[in-house]
């Protein structure tokens, strides 16, 4: 079975770091860019970070630039995002996104994760 | 960046019924990439409709998709009751931001 599975979630107070992974399977991991895609609660969906298949086009949300890093490990079917100087506002459910090409920003979305939720509040 | 609008913001129908849910940019979208997505209460987005007018693999026929430009259309011809949920049209394939419409709630009258 294909899917994405994201992990790492979890409550945190303001100016404090995150480590979100996604652990893909059932799919060949280093033919396609992945992305991290945010859903704030109740609201609607916001790209954050894109990465393409060898790591050599990266892009990310004026939201969040400088303080998340995006990164992939083809060898482990993994990709991370490293979350610093959480705000309140990055509160949201953070899903692990497939895409259907390999150089990031071409294509569409086909699989998505479940989702892990951060919280970010005093 | 492109910006995306979806109307309206909530559709209230009957099963059976046909829906018709917009999606404006607010600049040419290049090559018609756009797509669409449906989210159910609790679950990830589901890729329905990608190039406009394509259909993902497993969609029902039920669902279609038109437009170019700055001007898109989602429809579902036959409303089914698994079909009330949120509906979020994509633009892609400009340099990134990707963005995403504020969605369409489809709910049942």
């Amino acid at each position: 079975e294909v899917q994405l599975v994201e992990s790492g979630g979890g409550l945190v107070q303001p100016g404090r770091s995150l480590r979100l992974s996604c652990a893909a399977s059932g799919l060949t991991f280093d033919d396609f860019a992945m992305h991290w895609v945010r859903q704030s609660p109740g609201k609607g969906l916001e790209w954050v970070s894109g990465i393409s298949w060898n790591s050599g086009n990266i892009a990310y949300a004026d939201s969040v630039k400088g303080r998340f890093t995006v990164s992939r490990d083809n060898a482990k079917n993994s990709l991370n995002l490293q979350m610093n100087s959480l705000r309140p506002e990055d509160t949201a459910m953070y899903y692990c996104v497939k895409d259907v090409g390999a150089s990031g920003w071409d294509w569409w979305f086909d699989l998505w994760g479940r989702g892990t939720l951060v919280a970010v509040f005093s | 960046e492109i910006v995306l609008m979806q109307s309206p913001g909530t559709l209230s129908l009957s099963p059976g019924e046909r829906a018709t849910l917009s999606c404006r940019a607010s600049q040419s979208v290049s090559s018609s990439n756009l797509a669409w997505y449906q989210q159910k209460s609790g679950q990830a987005p589901r890729l329905l409709i990608y190039g406009a007018s394509s259909r993902a693999t497993g969609i029902p026929d039920r669902f279609s998709g038109s437009g170019s430009g700055t001007d898109f259309t989602l429809t579902i011809s036959r409303l089914e009751p698994e079909d009330f949920a949120v509906y979020y049209c994509q633009q892609y394939g400009s340099s990134p931001p990707y963005t995403f419409g504020q969605g369409t709630k489809l709910e049942i009258k």
